[in-house]
């Protein structure tokens, strides 16, 4: 692995299942990020972590948990997935939180039906 | 509120030069980011502006002026893999960044 990856690539999901997504990273950065993309639209933030076992509420955190159970992995699970959820999400990561560059996964394509 | 505006899409040749502006009203400044995003891909890290002034990248260039809440992207010798959205992203109070909705360019030979 080099640097972030996301799985699955897509996704088609139906309303009101539940649905992880995952986040992997090699690089030893301290602070994870989860954004949505929507046309239009600037990148949101979800939820983020400035290092393991803390998270944060971001700017659209409704119906979206995180977990940061160690420096590598950030998932972030849609409980019960609602049409609006549907986007393209994307994690990042950086070294820290202060002056530091975001580096951005591949993403996820999510619809929900 | 907070809110960053760019233009939604430009268009200029290749070779040319294009500059991408974008204005910013933010809780708090603690550095300005340009992004390169191709269609389907992830954004990629192009410049960090902190203090006012000319930052110069090979092709690209980035200037920030504080106190008006002013940058803009300048692209060089355009080719066509410049075409691409180029997202400006200030870093806000809270050390978050806030984002705006992105630039389309378009070259066209």
């Amino acid at each position: 692995i080099a640097g972030i990856t996301q799985a699955p690539t897509s996704q088609i999901l139906a309303a009101g299942r539940r649905m992880t997504l995952r986040c992997t990273q090699d690089m030893r950065h301290n602070a994870m990020y989860w954004y949505r993309q929507d046309l239009g639209l600037g990148l949101r933030l979800i939820h983020y972590s400035n290092t393991a076992g803390t998270t944060g509420k971001g700017e659209v955190p409704d119906g979206y948990s995180v977990s940061r159970a160690n420096t590598d992995d950030f998932p972030l699970t849609l409980a019960s997935a609602v049409p609006s959820q549907t986007s393209v999400y994307f994690c990042a990561s950086s070294p820290g939180l202060v002056s530091d560059t975001q580096y951005f996964g591949p993403g996820t394509r999510l619809t929900v039906l | 509120g907070q809110n960053i505006d760019q233009p939604t899409e430009m268009t200029a040749t290749e070779g040319a030069i294009v500059q991408i502006n974008c204005t910013y009203q933010t809780s708090g400044f603690n550095g300005l980011f340009w992004y390169q995003q191709h269609a389907g891909e992830a954004p990629t890290f192009l410049s960090y502006n902190v203090l006012d002034g000319l930052e110069e990248k090979g092709r690209f260039s980035s200037f920030l002026s504080r106190s008006k809440g002013y940058s803009y992207l300048l692209l060089k010798e355009l080719q066509m893999k410049d075409s691409a959205s180029y997202l400006c992203a200030v870093r806000d109070s809270n050390y978050q960044l806030i984002w705006g909705a992105g630039t389309k360019l378009i070259i066209k030979p």
